[in-house]
């Protein structure tokens, strides 16, 4: 079955640089979710898209913005690059609950490196 | 924001035995209960989930037991493997807010062979 897609896999910038990170959810999902997962920490929110319209915020630091385009893709804009945002960024999406079921199926994720 | 929180970081257990990982809640408002087991380098994987009208919930070699109560919920894994080692994370969603998922401190779960 096709899983939700992220790329890069990894990722290097310097302080001050831009990142951006996509997702291609899986096909028929309605809804993105970004987490942000620190080391040794749990996956926090960031922000969701339902049918392209930002339909949840989290602790996404202004800096960063997002957006979920027309083939329901996501992206993930990350500027003025700070060392505490080094971190693995997960994608997921979900049904949101059309199937029964609210489960949401994550990506393996990017990880991001800030010198 | 919402509380979810583990008791217990890390739980060393021998292949063959059960083993109990615990979770604890503060918003008498979360509805439904998830459980994700996250290997290293790799996205959080379901494991299995709860709405708050139930008390138990099983699936294969796991049952998911909710005390509304207290607070409290486990994962319960029987005969662990080695495969299990992992981390596991518990999230809970409001019933104002299924899609909106927060996760609570992971234990690190070790099977000793």
């Amino acid at each position: 079955a096709a899983g939700v897609i992220q790329s890069p896999r990894h990722l290097i910038k310097e302080k001050r640089e831009t990142a951006t990170l996509k997702c291609y959810p899986i096909p028929r999902h309605d809804t993105v979710y970004w987490y942000q997962q620190g080391p040794g920490q749990d996956p926090q929110f960031l922000i969701s898209f339902y049918e392209k319209m930002q339909s949840d915020k989290g602790s996404i630091p202004d800096r960063f913005s997002a957006q979920q385009f027309s083939d329901y893709h996501s992206e993930l804009n990350m500027s003025s690059l700070e060392l505490g945002d080094s971190a693995l960024y997960f994608c997921a999406s979900s049904d949101s609950g059309t199937s029964g079921s609210y489960e949401q199926y994550f990506g393996p994720g990017t990880r991001l490196t800030v010198t | 924001g919402e509380s979810v929180g583990l008791h217990l970081p890390t739980l060393s257990v021998q292949e063959g035995d059960n083993s109990i990982i615990n979770c604890a809640y503060s918003n008498s408002a979360s509805d439904y209960f998830i459980w994700y087991k996250q290997e290293s380098g790799k996205g959080p994987q379901f494991i299995i989930d709860i709405r708050s009208n139930m008390d138990k919930r099983q699936g294969q070699r796991v049952t998911v037991l909710l005390n509304k109560t207290v607070k409290h919920l486990s994962l319960q894994i029987a005969a662990t493997q080695p495969g299990d080692s992992a981390v596991y994370f518990c999230a809970e969603a409001t019933r104002y807010n299924f899609n909106k998922f927060y996760f609570g401190s992971g234990t690190k779960l070790n099977v000793k062979p």
